[in-house]
């Protein structure tokens, strides 16, 4: 579940293991997730994304997860390495965007995070 | 290097003061969006601009004004600021296309 301020949730995790994070969302109508990956000092990265008419999508080593029925996102990361060690963030927008007049606007709202360690 | 630009990467400033910060989106993005980061409230929604205008605005305080220009650079105005207003302030930006944001590196800014 998520956190506020500083008690984020935290995972531990040996290099090579499979790491999943998870992230509840707060909104039904929301059509579109991603998960980013921020490191220490930098800004908050891309990792994947998904549209709620899908249930699974996979990138290079990460797979999202959606389960719509009880508003819970997944990010599984396999053989994860030490330079995965960051703070995640699940983010949700309740905007449809192919139906926003063609912009993208539509304000992400982001959850508190998770802090994923991992041990050479 | 994502792309986008903010500046400064690290201001200090007194209480009382007022502060601007400076983003240049992505090449071709059309919107750009102000979040907050601090230790106890994560990642908050400032205010969205897109093409010039305003678009979306979240919990934005009144001390706290945005805009963007005619080349797309955006800026946010901090002012009378207070010591809970020390946080890291990022900009990101997306085009028509992109479904999720691109974010610079972001402004910390602490407030003495």
């Amino acid at each position: 579940g998520e956190s506020v301020g500083l008690h984020l949730p935290t995972l531990s995790v040996q290099e090579g293991d499979n790491s999943i994070i998870n992230c509840a969302y707060s909104n039904s109508a929301s059509d579109y997730f991603i998960w980013y990956k921020q490191e220490s000092g930098k800004g908050p990265q891309f990792i994947i994304d998904i549209r709620s008419n899908m249930d699974k999508r996979q990138g290079q080593r990460v797979t999202v997860l959606l389960n719509k029925t009880v508003k819970h996102l997944s990010l599984q990361i396999a053989a994860t390495q030490p330079g995965d060690s960051a703070v995640y963030f699940c983010a949700e927008n309740p905007v449809p965007l192919p139906y926003a007049g063609g912009t993208s606007y539509g304000k992400l709202t982001f959850g508190q995070g998770t802090i994923l360690t991992v041990h050479p | 290097d994502s792309g986008v630009t903010q500046t400064p990467k690290h201001l200090i400033t007194a209480t009382g003061q007022r502060v601007t910060l400076r983003c240049s989106p992505r090449s071709g993005d059309l919107s750009v969006y102000w979040y907050q980061q601090s230790l106890d409230q994560g990642l908050q929604f400032l205010i969205q601009y897109y093409n010039g205008e305003e678009r979306a605005k979240g919990n934005i305080l009144e001390r706290f004004s945005a805009q963007q220009f005619p080349d797309l650079h955006s800026e946010l105005n901090l002012s009378s600021l207070e010591l809970g207003d020390s946080a890291l302030y990022f900009c990101a930006s997306s085009s028509r296309q992109d479904y999720g944001y691109t974010f610079g590196s972001g402004t910390r800014l602490t407030v003495v």
